[in-house]
C-alpha cells in the first residue's frame, strides 16, 4: 500500500529565499508523481508532473525532482515571493491507479 | 479550455438530510475521481471512474454514499443520510486516463453538516 509523507508540515521563510519541500513515498513502483498547490478554501492546482522515467521537471521558478530508488521527491522554489504562500501537496500514482496524497506542507513567505 | 467544474461550492445541511454534489470533468477526460479532504489533511480517494464504470470504489462508504457517471461524462456524488462526520471538502478530478497523465481538480464543494 502506497504511503506518502511530507515534511515539514509547516514552513515559514523570508521573501527572496530559495527553499525545498520534501515528499517521500513507500512504493517505488510509481507511474508518476505530481505536485499541487492549494490556496485556502480552494481546489488543487497542478504545478508539475514527473513521469517515472524522468528525474526532474521545471516550470518557471519551480523545479521538481524524482528519485524512485530512494522513494523521494523534492520541490525547489527559487526566489520565493509572498504570493507563493499556500499549502503544497505531493501525490504519487501507483499500481492501484489512484493518486495517494501526502498531508501537505503549509508554506508562508514573509515580506 | 474550461477546467473541472463542481457545484455547489458550499452546502450546509442538517444531519440525516440527503445531499448531492455535481462534477463536470474536462472534455475528453476518461478518468474521473471523487476525493474527500478533511481540514489539514491530504485528499483521500472515494471512487474512480473509467468512462462510466466505477473501477475503484473500495473507499466509498456504500451504506450512505452513492455515485454515478452517466454516459461517461458528468458525475454526481450523493450522501443519504448525512452525518456530522461527513463535514469536509469533496473534490472532483479528471484526467485523460489513470496511468500517466496529469490530474486536474475542481474547486471542491465544502459540506457542513449541522
Amino acid at each position: 500500500k502506497q504511503e506518502v509523507t511530507q515534511i515539514p508540515a509547516a514552513l515559514s521563510v523570508p521573501e527572496g529565499e530559495n527553499l525545498v519541500l520534501n515528499c517521500s513515498f513507500t512504493d517505488s513502483a510509481i507511474y508518476n508523481l505530481q505536485w499541487f498547490r492549494q490556496d485556502p478554501g480552494k481546489g488543487l492546482t497542478s504545478l508539475l508532473l514527473i513521469q517515472s522515467s524522468q528525474r526532474e521537471q521545471t516550470s518557471g521558478r519551480l523545479n521538481a525532482s524524482l528519485d524512485k530508488s530512494s522513494g523521494r521527491s523534492t520541490l525547489y522554489i527559487a526566489a520565493s515571493q509572498p504570493g507563493d504562500s499556500a499549502t503544497y501537496l505531493c501525490a504519487g500514482l501507483g499500481g492501484a491507479q489512484k493518486l495517494v496524497f501526502g498531508q501537505g506542507t503549509r508554506l508562508t513567505i514573509n515580506p | 479550455e474550461a477546467g473541472v467544474v463542481q457545484s455547489p461550492r458550499y452546502k450546509i445541511i442538517e444531519k440525516k438530510q440527503p445531499v448531492a454534489f455535481w462534477c463536470n470533468p474536462i472534455s475528453g477526460h476518461n478518468t474521473l475521481y471523487w476525493y474527500l479532504q478533511n481540514l489539514g489533511q491530504g485528499p483521500e480517494l472515494l471512487i474512480r471512474y473509467e468512462n462510466e464504470e466505477a473501477v475503484d470504489d473500495s473507499q466509498l462508504p456504500k451504506d450512505r454514499f452513492s455515485a454515478e457517471r452517466l454516459k461517461g461524462v458528468d458525475s454526481t456524488l450523493k450522501i443519504q443520510p448525512a452525518e456530522l462526520g461527513d463535514s469536509a471538502v469533496y473534490l472532483c478530478a479528471s484526467s485523460w486516463d489513470s496511468m500517466n497523465t496529469e490530474a486536474f481538480f475542481g474547486q471542491g464543494t465544502r459540506l457542513t453538516v449541522v
